[in-house]
């Protein structure tokens, strides 16, 4: 059983909106991931990072941001939010980069 | 370009029948494959993950199979349930830099009907 927890699980806001979705780990993992997926396509990598400090961009040109303050946090934030922005967004955690990755249960956020 | 194609897009199957899901991919140089689980409105779960020297791995009723000369996979279900509907991704992991990148597929939308 994975031990890492999104909030909120579902996200209704109008445009213009700040949002901040919520990704906690208690695994003690290092690496972090955060990917969105749309119904029936791949997931997107769109920021990672490697531990504290540490945060890169994805593959996906994304107008969000992240922080890594401590070893179990890794919030995301969307400064004004758009329709364009609706889609599941999922965190994820490994023991490296190429270990099993154990994603949280997703947020559902829809932008009106 | 890497990429992972996943067949087939969707399947029906009724419970207790056996099913098989295929997985091909372009990437390289390549590191491992994986197979992961989607209920719906759920993050995904890993099923297993095999290097280029495995060619079978079993988690339960799941058996993946890998021919890293073909570059193909398969997922074979037994005795297939109800709770064994779910997306079924086939994700490949390249080694061609310290990230580690990885390839997702689409995924095989599985719906097992009593």
């Amino acid at each position: 059983e994975a031990d890492i927890y999104q909030t909120p699980r579902y996200l209704v806001i109008g445009t213009g909106k700040k949002i901040t979705l919520e990704c906690s780990q208690t695994m003690g993992h290092d690496k972090m991931y955060w990917y969105q997926q749309d119904p029936g396509m791949e997931l997107h990598l769109i920021h990672y990072s490697y531990g504290v400090n540490s945060t890169e961009k994805g593959d996906l040109s994304s107008e969000s941001t992240v922080s890594r303050i401590r070893t179990e946090h890794f919030p995301l934030t969307l400064e004004s939010a758009r329709p364009s922005h609706t889609s599941q967004y999922l965190c994820a955690s490994s023991d490296g980069p190429r270990e099993k990755l154990f994603f949280g249960s997703g947020t559902q956020l829809s932008v009106l | 370009k890497n990429q992972v194609e996943q067949s087939p897009q969707s399947l029906i199957i009724l419970e207790g029948k056996n099913c098989t899901l295929q997985c091909n991919y372009t990437v390289s140089p390549f590191s491992n494959l994986r197979w992961y689980k989607q209920d719906t409105g759920r993050g995904p779960v890993s099923l297993t993950i095999m290097t280029f020297s495995e060619n079978t791995k079993s988690n339960g009723r799941y058996t993946a199979t890998l021919d890293a000369d073909t570059k193909q996979s398969s997922l074979h279900i037994t005795a297939s349930q109800l709770s064994d509907s779910a997306s079924y991704i086939c994700v490949v992991s390249d080694r061609g830099s310290t990230l580690g990148r990885l390839y997702f597929g689409r995924g095989t939308q599985l719906t097992v009907w009593p």
